[in-house]
């Protein structure tokens, strides 16, 4: 079975330049999450999808970062104007449901770095 | 919001050693969980715990969900090189699958 794919692998920009991820899940797998992983600490969750709907984007600093599943499979996340602060790898994360008990697998994630 | 403290934050120590490490919070999890991640990887799961009390095994590691439901701890008997890596606890709720991961232990092991 295919694990989550990620791409691209690293990135780098200058700061307020846009940026984008994509992320493809495993198939069957109904829920889909970004993790922002700063060096250092542990992963943080951005956001997580129930098939093409979000169901937590609390932590998703709104103003510069976006994210969609539009079709309930692959999911893009972008950031709109990239600040210093956003160097981090970004994981994407899916599951076949939510709730306790649904294991999550990661993908290999995408390091970003602004300049 | 939940925090939560992983301790020892790196280990060093030679092949052959148990390893011990934990995780504490000043909220209630109703599940911790322990994870693996390799350089350029992805966290992998190790082990996930469901009950207070509860005390599971995975070969070689241990883990034990504290009964007052605010730490666990993991446990890596007789090391070999490949565990090598940086060993993550989460904590998450049952209303959804919202994990509040710890800082990381990075564990480097002398053959």
């Amino acid at each position: 079975e295919a694990g989550v794919a990620q791409s691209p692998r690293y990135k780098i920009i200058e700061k307020r330049q846009s940026v984008a991820f994509w992320c493809n899940p495993i198939s069957g797998h109904a829920t889909l999450y970004w993790y922002q992983q700063i060096l250092g600490q542990g992963p943080k969750l951005l956001i997580q999808f129930q098939n093409n709907g979000v169901v937590d984007d609390s932590q998703l600093p709104k103003d510069r970062f976006s994210a969609e599943r539009l079709k309930g499979v692959d999911s893009t996340l972008k950031i709109q104007p990239a600040k210093l602060e956003d160097s981090a790898v970004y994981l994407c994360a899916s599951s076949l449901s939510l709730g306790t008990g649904e294991t999550q697998y990661f993908g290999p994630g995408t390091r970003l770095l602004v300049l | 919001g939940q925090q939560l403290n992983q301790s020892p934050q790196s280990m060093f120590i030679q092949e052959g050693e148990d390893v011990s490490m934990n995780c504490t919070s000043s909220s209630i999890f109703n599940t911790w969980l322990w994870y693996k991640q390799d350089p350029g990887e992805g966290p992998v799961l190790l082990i996930a715990l469901y009950k207070a009390g509860e005390l599971t095994s995975n070969g070689r590691l241990t883990a034990q969900f504290g009964i007052t439901r605010k730490d666990s701890f993991l446990n890596i008997s007789a090391s070999i090189p490949s565990d090598v890596g940086i060993y993550f606890c989460a904590g998450g709720l049952y209303n959804n699958n919202d994990m509040r991961f710890g800082a990381g232990t990075r564990l480097t092991v002398k053959p």
